[in-house]
């Protein structure tokens, strides 16, 4: 069954400090992939996508995403983590009419 | 241009009633679809439209339908409201079935009592 698996349920980090969240898909061939963020009482805004070629993306608000195929992954990583990027993220995947999500990576930031 | 919109964007329904929410998609885009956001089961896929024509439906009783006007704008309605309803309700648009990116209002949430 096609699936997206997001590992970390919730990750604590320092403003200031690099966040990596981690995306793993299972599909028969790959699919489109996506990074979207919600915040609380909001709506999904996508950060960014991935569809072929370079497999370094880059999106929104300093955002990027690395695609490995050899592990089904799809990372996204931030350098720097400012007090506004606290919310929740989701990964997403599509190869036909609908997008599968994670169940969502809620990210804290300390002060 | 303007997003995606959705109304209204709060609603409180007791059990068994029936509710109707709406959204309306980014103009040009005619492809609405819709998603369950619960915190037991995450964001699942309900159904999408396009051309007044429902393509797809996800794994959802009977309770739950839509439709789609000729302006591309949408509706979803549920009858015989259950506590389990109490979610938030997204809807995205894309410009047709085979765009590969949905943009996403800001939901409806709705609370039954």
């Amino acid at each position: 069954a096609q699936s997206v698996t997001q590992p970390d349920i919730h990750i604590t980090v320092s403003e200031g400090a690099s966040l990596e969240l981690r995306c793993n898909y299972s599909y028969g061939a790959t699919p489109y992939l996506f990074w979207y963020v919600q915040s609380p009482g909001q709506g999904l805004q996508l950060l960014l996508k991935y569809f072929s070629g370079d497999t370094l993306v880059q999106g929104i608000k300093g955002f990027e995403a690395e695609f490995k195929r050899s592990q089904s992954s799809f990372n996204l990583r931030k350098p720097s983590v400012h007090w506004s990027d606290a919310a929740e993220y989701f990964c997403a995947a599509s190869n036909d009419y609908k997008l599968s999500f994670g169940a969502g990576t809620t990210v804290t930031v300390r002060a | 241009k303007a997003g995606v919109t959705q109304t209204p964007r709060y609603l409180i329904k007791t059990r068994g009633q029936q509710v109707t929410l709406s959204c309306s998609p980014i103009s040009g885009h005619r492809s609405v679809s819709w998603y369950q956001q619960t915190p037991g089961q995450g964001l699942q896929f309900l159904f999408e439209y396009f051309s007044e024509t429902q393509r797809n439906k996800g794994n959802f009783p009977g309770r739950f339908s839509g439709r789609q006007f000729s302006n591309s704008r949408s509706e979803m309605n549920v009858s015989t409201l259950e506590l389990g309803d109490s979610a938030l309700y997204l809807c995205a648009s894309r410009t047709g079935p085979q765009a590969d990116t949905q943009y996403f209002g800001p939901g409806t949430r709705l609370t039954v009592l």
